[in-house]
């Protein structure tokens, strides 16, 4: 079955620290993997997507097919990086659905 | 432009009513979604529409009826409401079948006391 966890509720780290938002999945067929923020009173918008390998507002994701891990991580957090986090796994035989982690509240305090 | 609207954002409602929430999108996409966001956050498909044709029907209680006149709208009807139904419900769009890039809307907070 297609399954993502984020183990983490809650991350709290402070300004300028790095960050990194635990991704693990598990799914049968060829991944492709996501991730989602939610800032607060906002709507949910894509962050980035593994397969275009960019690089949004400083945080990056690498797929790791042998781990089964898509953690998001960025050198440097900032203020504005507070938000809820998911990351989501497109599954494409089954109608092409997105299926979500619990989510990650990052807080970065000053 | 707002790209994928909801309406209402806020329905408070009593146990056993009817009530729809619906949607648009404005960006010319043709397969619309509802999702649940409980109140622990986690989020999960409900349903998917493409042309206005049921893709994907998650085991979801038959009370929720989803129905789309055209692909740019998506309506959730949902009868005999329960306490349990109370969440935050987001539609969202995508171009294809490729959900990976949805827009969402702002979400539909449902309270039923």
């Amino acid at each position: 079955a297609q399954r993502v966890t984020q183990p983490e509720k809650l991350l709290s780290v402070f300004k300028g620290a790095p960050v990194e938002l635990k991704c693990n999945y598990s799914y049968s067929g060829s991944p492709e993997l996501f991730w989602y923020v939610q800032y607060s009173r906002q709507r949910l918008q894509l962050l980035l997507r593994h397969i275009s390998r960019e690089s949004i507002k400083g945080f990056t994701a690498d797929l790791n097919k042998g781990e089964t891990s898509f953690h998001l991580k960025k050198p440097f957090a900032q203020e504005e990086d507070s938000a809820m986090y998911y990351c989501a796994l497109q599954c494409m035989e089954y109608g092409n659905k997105l299926v979500f982690g619990a989510g990650t509240i990052l807080r970065v305090k000053s | 432009d707002t790209a994928v609207s909801q309406t209402p954002k806020y329905l408070v409602t009593q146990m056993g009513n009817d009530k729809s929430i619906k949607c648009e999108q404005n960006l010319g996409h043709d397969t619309m979604y509802w999702y649940k966001q409980d109140s622990k956050k986690f989020l999960k498909i409900m349903f998917s529409y493409n042309n206005k044709e049921l893709i994907i029907n998650e085991t979801v209680p038959n009370r929720f009826s989803p129905k789309s006149p055209d692909k740019a709208h998506l309506n959730l009807h949902i009868n005999s409401l329960e306490l349990g139904d109370s969440a935050v419900y987001f539609c969202a769009s995508t171009q294809g079948q490729a959900p990976g890039e949805a827009f969402f809307g702002q979400g539909t907070r449902l309270t039923v006391v």
